[in-house]
């Protein structure tokens, strides 16, 4: 297994602002995910973050809303932008252990005011 | 990837047996059968895989029969930190697989 943190587990931002959310995973991962958890619902991929290459997007997520940074094996960081308060939700990372095997951080709290 | 179907919500009381059942009628040749779990406030945890017949690990057992339709996840003599969502995902086990998670099934369990 691996162990994965998350920082900040929650915040309360207001709308148009940015926050950064930062993954660390205990060893070295190639396929790190991203995905968003909105409330009362289940989980939906923004993007996947290999370490040395751009994130790849699932459809309705882009770049410039969800710029996703990958410096090395261990870690990632989501920034979601020019928040809304439909932006509010729960994001967690997690890392690929193997075919549908992935190993979930806590995720953190998003609200937007 | 399969599609499938799962009860939106259960109900148990502790001590018992909960079976929850996923069916997957399309499911492939080449696919697998695999549940998360998702405490409150927690990101989803993967309790077990199989690919036909029965499975059991320390946290659960998994029957599927033989025409793989279906399968249930079988929890033995819940506890009330047994209350949870779970997802059941079908897919092929070779290679990368995007985790495409439904509404799983809410369980509750109660004293």
């Amino acid at each position: 297994s691996a162990v994965i943190s998350q920082k900040p587990s929650r915040d309360i931002c207001q709308r148009g602002t940015s926050l950064t959310i930062q993954c660390q995973v205990d060893s070295q991962v190639t396929m790190m995910f991203w995905y968003r958890q909105q409330p009362g619902q289940s989980l939906t991929l923004i993007a996947t973050a290999n370490q040395g290459s751009e994130a790849t997007y699932e459809s309705g997520f882009v770049i410039d809303k969800f710029p996703i940074s990958r410096p090395n094996l261990t870690f990632s960081t989501l920034t979601v932008s020019n928040m809304s308060p439909e932006d509010s939700s729960i994001y967690l990372c997690s890392v690929y252990r193997g075919p549908y095997e992935q190993y979930f951080g806590p995720g953190t709290r998003l609200t937007v005011t | 990837l399969a599609k499938t179907t799962q009860p939106i919500s259960m109900d148990s009381y502790e001590g018992q047996e909960v079976n929850i059942t996923c069916s997957h009628n399309n499911i492939a040749t080449n696919d697998y059968i695999t549940w998360y779990q998702q405490f409150p406030s927690q990101g989803p945890r993967f309790i077990i895989q199989g690919y036909k017949t029965k499975v059991t690990n320390e946290v659960a057992s998994l029957f599927i029969p033989a025409d793989r339709k279906s399968s249930t996840l079988s929890l033995p003599r819940v506890s009330l930190s047994d209350t949870a969502v779970y997802y059941c995902l079908v897919g092929p086990n070779t290679g990368f697989q995007k985790l495409v998670f439904g509404t799983g099934t809410r369980l509750l369990v109660s004293p």
